[in-house]
């Protein structure tokens, strides 16, 4: 079975200023995937970032970066120059290789970005 | 050009009725799913849908009850509401197994 654990239920970052969401997993799947997903107020579920397991090179997407530790099943979001809208719910999530019918989400980290 | 919509957006109706909540793709992808987001933010896996054929039924009431026309289409329709089905319902879909999905903006059920 497989489990995300976000253990930041709340976090808050100035404006400009590079925060750090943490997630945890455990799977025993080979092949899987693991993804950052950003819920803003107006509820719409919005994918942030892509990583694949097999790849050790970590996904980036501009202000977006993750700290992928396989070893440690740890996969941390690095979000750099934070910007008002980024002011969100942010989901970590894994699905194994074959089968995102089987996407697992954690509970989310609640980040809001101060002017 | 949305790419999954899911009617209505918001839906208020008393305990014991029948509701239905649509969704379509235009995406062609072939996974569709139904998710619940209680009051606490948490996500959970409903149903999902391979090419019209269930795949995953995770322990839901009799009550909810998925149909797939087709593999564009995925409504949920529910039977004897009850306050406990109020929640946010988000209909998503995924080209092959293993990538991301892509959301519906939801659709808020309040139950009175």
């Amino acid at each position: 079975a497989q489990t995300v654990t976000q253990s930041q239920p709340e976090m808050s970052v100035q404006e400009a200023e590079t925060v750090t969401l943490s997630c945890t997993y455990d799977t025993s799947e080979n092949n899987y995937y693991l993804f950052w997903y950003k819920q803003p107020p107006s509820r719409q579920m919005i994918l942030v970032i892509r990583q694949e397991a097999y790849k050790q090179q970590n996904a980036t997407e501009n202000r977006f970066s993750v700290n992928f530790q396989k070893a440690a099943k740890s996969f941390s979001l690095k979000i750099s120059d934070s910007q008002l809208g980024d002011t969100a719910m942010y989901f970590c999530a894994s699905s194994p290789q074959g089968g995102s019918e089987k996407l697992v989400f954690g509970k989310g980290t609640k980040l809001t970005v101060n002017p | 050009d949305t790419a999954v919509s899911q009617t209505p957006k918001y839906l208020v109706t008393q305990m014991g009725n029948d509701k239905s909540i649509k969704c379509e793709q235009n995406l062609g992808h072939d996974t569709m799913y139904w998710y619940k987001q209680d009051s606490k933010k948490f996500l959970k896996i409903m149903f999902s849908y391979n090419n019209k054929e269930l795949i995953i039924n995770e322990t839901v009431p009799n009550r909810f009850s998925p149909k797939s026309p087709d593999k564009a289409h995925l409504n949920l329709h529910i039977n004897s509401l009850e306050l406990g089905d109020s929640a946010v319902y988000f209909c998503a879909s995924s080209h092959q197994t293993g990538s991301e999905a892509f959301f519906g903006q939801g659709t808020r059920l309040t139950v009175v």
